[in-house]
């Protein structure tokens, strides 16, 4: 069973950094690109960056909303996903999902098939 | 950047009533494009990708159709655990967007 457990969520101050994990199991975790995705309290969804398997460089992709400020990483050797979040804003402040890259079989153009549960980073004074 | 735009952003119907609902891509994506089902303080779940491929474990009553710029999320004969915000996304480029949502009530 594919499983995506998000931690690291908390109160920040602006300005403030903070870093997320994301841990997955129930899947080869190496074989898949992942995204983070985050929604801001009675908000729709935002995609926030994405990383490319080992094969790919790890090469990265962000939203130019956080591009510059957070820095998407993995550890194909403990099976987690990282988001380094800096410089963090008010608006910063949402509940932030990890979720897995469906695959590059046959082609990479596809979507998230699963997502973990989310955490949630409240950017305050 | 590749604008989404869902309509409605709000309906409600009854139990067995056939639901709709549209997406509009600001230019072509293909068939780039998934619907999500999210239900309060929930993660999102994969329903269609391809816009019209049926995600492993998802109802059949769930089907998409589309290309190019319009899309269609249906729900054949709505049920009571389908209450939930409905949202498409692209994946044709960078950056990827969703559409706006479309919150689903049962009447």
């Amino acid at each position: 069973e594919v499983q995506l457990v998000e931690s690291g969520g908390g109160l920040v101050q602006p300005g403030g950094s903070l870093r997320l994990s994301c841990a997955a199991s129930g899947f080869t975790f190496s074989d898949h690109y992942m995204d983070w995705v985050r929604q801001a309290p009675g908000k729709g969804l935002e995609w926030v960056a994405r990383i490319r398997m080992k094969a790919n460089s790890s090469s990265t992709e962000y939203a130019a909303s956080v591009n510059g400020r957070f820095t998407i990483s993995r550890d194909d050797s403990k099976n987690s996903l990282y988001l380094q979040m800096n410089s963090l804003k008010i608006e910063d402040a949402a509940t932030y999902f990890c979720a897995r890259h469906a695959g590059c079989s046959p082609t990479c153009f596809s979507a998230m098939d699963y997502w973990g549960q989310g955490a949630l980073v409240t950017v305050s004074s | 950047d590749i604008q989404m735009t869902q309509s409605p952003s709000s309906l409600s119907a009854s139990v067995g009533d056939r639901v709709t609902i549209t997406c509009r891509a600001s230019q072509g994506i293909s068939i780039w494009l998934a619907w999500y089902q999210q239900k309060p303080g929930k993660a999102p779940k994969s329903l269609i990708y391809a816009a019209s491929s049926l995600q492993t474990g998802a109802p059949s009553r769930f089907s998409g159709s589309g290309s190019g710029t319009d899309f269609t999320l249906t729900i054949s004969s709505l049920q009571p655990e389908d209450s939930a915000t409905y949202y498409c996304q692209h994946y044709n480029s960078y950056p990827l967007t969703f559409g706006g949502g479309t919150k689903v009530e049962i009447k």
